[in-house]
């Protein structure tokens, strides 16, 4: 298994110009989220999704945009991109209570690292 | 609103010694406490979760503990090594935030040999 894949894993845009990060899992995971984290701070959730067809606004949606038409893929759209969307994106899968106590464990991906000038 | 933060944003050790990482908590619901470690350019990977009805609980190489009177939970890393260098956070899993996991800010955890 690849687990979770990510592309690009960098990126730069000019401010407005749009772009779409890619995700994709092969576990078959219902569940997905986008997370962002900026220099010295922890991860935020932009969005995630409970199962195709199905998506929900995180803490820090604003700007972005998701689908989720398929259970492997789950898409992040950037359609105005500004520089404080300057940051590393993480795409991440989760079966629930797979952890050894039956904590919800997210599987993530490598990152995608943007930069809007 | 409610999230998960960490005591020290940077721990610096000499290979060999043990290392303590400590996170204080919030939100006294929450039911799963999760450590992830961080290497530079990758994703953050599982270490060891804990359920809220315990206080302890160990892996290889790595203890977590946690105490709910005063929200606070700490991951223990034993005989360091230069490998353990890397961002370490601790995420809880609250219940308004369904599946989703909340983080705190991160240690970063520098061993030096």
């Amino acid at each position: 298994n690849a687990g979770v894949t990510q592309t690009p894993k960098f990126r730069i845009l000019k401010i407005g110009q749009s772009m779409t990060l890619q995700c994709t899992q092969d576990m078959n995971h219902n569940y997905m989220y986008w997370y962002r984290q900026d220099p010295g701070m922890g991860l935020k959730l932009i969005y995630y999704s409970v199962g195709a067809g199905i998506t929900d606004k995180g803490e820090v949606p604003n700007g972005y945009n998701v689908s989720r038409s398929t259970t492997e893929d789950f898409p992040l759209r950037l359609e105005l991109a500004a520089p404080s969307q300057t940051s590393v994106y993480f795409c991440a899968s989760l079966k629930p209570g797979t952890g050894v106590s039956g904590a919800n464990v997210l599987t993530f991906g490598a990152g995608s690292r943007l930069t809007v000038l | 609103g409610e999230s998960v933060g960490l005591h020290l944003p940077t721990l610096s050790v000499q290979e060999g010694d043990n290392s303590i990482i400590n996170c204080a908590y919030s939100n006294s619901a929450s039911d799963y406490f999760i450590w992830y470690k961080q290497e530079s350019g990758k994703g953050p990977q599982f270490i060891i979760d804990i359920r809220s009805n315990m206080d302890k609980r160990q892996g290889q190489r790595v203890t977590v503990l946690l105490n709910k009177t005063v929200k606070h939970l700490s991951l223990q890393i034993a005989a360091t090594q230069p490998g353990d260098s890397a961002v370490y956070f601790c995420a809880e899993n609250p219940p308004q935030a369904g599946t989703a996991l909340i983080f705190g800010k991160g240690t970063t955890l520098s061993v030096s040999s």
